[in-house]
C-alpha cells in the first residue's frame, strides 16, 4: 500500500519568510496529491491539491510541485503570516479512491 | 459549498459501552465516506472506506467487528465503535466525497471520544 513521508516534523519561520514541506510517497500509481492545514481540535481544511497530469500549481501565497519521477511533492508557502501556523499534513493516493496521510509538519510563523 | 455533518461533537462514556458516531453529507450525495482516528500530535490514520450499499473496506490492523460501520444511505455513514476501552479514547474524523465527482474529499468536524 501506500507510504507518505514528510519533512521536517517541526519548522519555524519569521513572519514575511518563506516555508518549504517536502513529501514522498512509496506507490507510483497515486495521482492524486492534497495538502491540508489542521488547527488544534479542528478539521482539516484542503488549502491546495495537484494531479499528476500536473507538475506545478499556485493558488496566490501557495503553491505545489509534483515530481512523478522522483515521487515526491512539495508545499510551498510565500510570506508568511502568523495566521499560517498551524499542523500542515501531505496526502497522496488517488483521485476516486482513498489518500493516506503524512505524519505532518507543525508550522510555527514567528512574528 | 460542501457541508459534512458529524455527530455528537464530543463523547465521554464508560468503559464497555459501544458508541455511535453519525457523518451526514448535507448538501450532496456521497457514495464514499471515509473514517479516519487521529490520536494527540499524530495524523489522520484511515481507518476504512465506507460505500453506500455494500460492505466496507478496513484497512489492515482495524478490527471490523470492533468499528463497525454502516452507509445505508448516500448522505449518511455511521461508525459504531463496540465495548469500548480506554484505549479507543481518540478524535474520529469522517469525510465525503462527493457521488461521481471524487476528490477532494470534505471533512465533518469530529468526534472526541473519551472512555473512562
Amino acid at each position: 500500500g501506500e507510504n507518505v513521508e514528510q519533512h521536517p516534523s517541526t519548522l519555524s519561520v519569521q513572519e514575511g519568510d518563506s516555508a518549504v514541506i517536502k513529501c514522498t510517497y512509496s506507490d507510483s500509481a497515486s495521482n492524486y496529491f492534497p495538502w491540508y492545514k489542521q488547527e488544534l481540535g479542528k478539521r482539516p481544511q484542503l488549502i491546495i491539491d495537484i494531479r499528476s497530469n500536473v507538475g506545478e500549481k499556485k493558488d496566490q501565497r501557495i503553491a505545489v510541485t509534483l515530481n512523478k519521477t522522483a515521487k515526491h511533492f512539495s508545499l510551498h508557502i510565500t510570506e508568511t503570516q502568523p495566521e499560517d501556523s498551524a499542523v500542515y499534513f501531505c496526502a497522496a493516493g488517488d483521485s476516486y479512491d482513498k489518500v493516506i496521510f503524512g505524519p505532518g509538519t507543525s508550522l510555527s510563523v514567528i512574528p | 459549498g460542501a457541508v459534512v455533518s458529524q455527530h455528537p461533537s464530543r463523547v465521554i462514556c464508560k468503559s464497555g459501552t459501544s458508541v455511535k458516531i453519525e457523518c451526514r453529507s448535507l448538501d450532496f450525495q456521497a457514495t464514499t465516506m471515509f473514517w479516519y482516528r487521529q490520536f494527540p500530535k499524530q495524523s489522520l490514520m484511515l481507518m476504512a472506506t465506507s460505500n453506500e450499499g455494500s460492505k466496507a473496506t478496513y484497512e489492515q490492523g482495524v478490527e471490523k467487528d470492533k468499528f463497525l460501520i454502516n452507509h445505508a444511505s448516500l448522505t449518511l455513514s455511521t461508525l459504531t465503535v463496540t465495548s469500548a476501552h480506554p484505549e479507543d479514547s481518540s478524535f474520529y474524523i469522517c469525510s465525503a466525497v462527493r457521488a461521481g465527482g471524487g476528490q477532494p474529499q470534505h471533512f465533518g468536524d469530529g468526534t472526541r471520544l473519551s472512555i473512562l
